[in-house]
């Protein structure tokens, strides 16, 4: 298993650009989230999914959207990209077991954005 | 907002067992106790969970208070590998989201 892949692994945008970042699972993990994480500081949760079609927002949704159209695949679009923006973006995932709490997440290696 | 506090830092020496401390006065009764951690420059790696009894793990283990208001995490004999920000979680369900604090930057001391 490759785990939790993320990518690139670096991008460099200017202002206004949009691009995705790639975050793909071959776990068959039905939840799937995205964090950003700034210097010295913890992770922010953007988004998440709890199954294909399904999506929420985190604690710093603004600017981000989401889709999952697949189990595997859950991709962060940033539309117009702006310099707050800059930061390191880590994917993640578990499985779901109903109610029951056990889901370790399984998180990707990062992708290290930068916007001038 | 996370639901837990922890130390910003603390300072173990190598071969010593380093105690992490996490309060969570409001957990509610199903609510478990998550533990990851995060080494410089990589994602999070879980370590250990529990709800009311202490766990150990190969890794860790995790001491939860009768009263549930707070934890510790244990790791017994520190390695310099171990030092890393350590993240405690408090969660319900798998469907939650899971949030992250600020976590507590452990050094490890030669």
């Amino acid at each position: 298993n490759a785990g939790v892949t993320q990518t690139p692994k670096f991008q460099v945008l200017k202002t206004g650009q949009s691009m995705t970042l790639q975050c793909a699972q071959d776990m068959n993990h039905e939840y799937m989230s995205w964090y950003r994480q700034d210097p010295g500081m913890g992770l922010r949760l953007i988004h998440y999914s709890v199954g294909a079609g399904i999506t929420d927002q985190g604690e710093v949704p603004n600017g981000y959207n989401v889709s999952r159209s697949t189990t595997e695949d859950f991709p962060l679009r940033l539309l117009s990209a702006a310099p707050s923006q800059t930061s390191v973006y880590f994917c993640a995932s578990s499985r779901l077991a109903g109610d029951y709490p056990y889901n370790e997440q399984f998180f990707g290696p990062g992708t290290r954005l930068t916007v001038l | 907002d996370a639901k837990t506090t922890q130390p910003t830092s603390m300072d173990c020496a190598e071969g010593r067992a380093a105690n992490l401390p996490c309060n969570h006065s409001t957990i509610s009764g199903n609510e478990y106790v998550y533990w990851y951690r995060q080494i410089h420059s990589q994602g999070p790696q879980y370590i250990i969970h529990g709800l009311k009894n202490n766990e150990t793990n190969e890794m860790a283990s995790l001491i939860i208070t009768e009263d549930r208001k707070s934890s510790t995490l244990i790791l017994p004999h520190a390695t310099l590998r171990d030092t890393a920000v350590y993240y405690c979680i408090v969660k319900e369900t798998s469907y939650d989201k899971v949030i992250f604090g600020p976590g507590t930057s452990l050094s490890v001391i030669p």
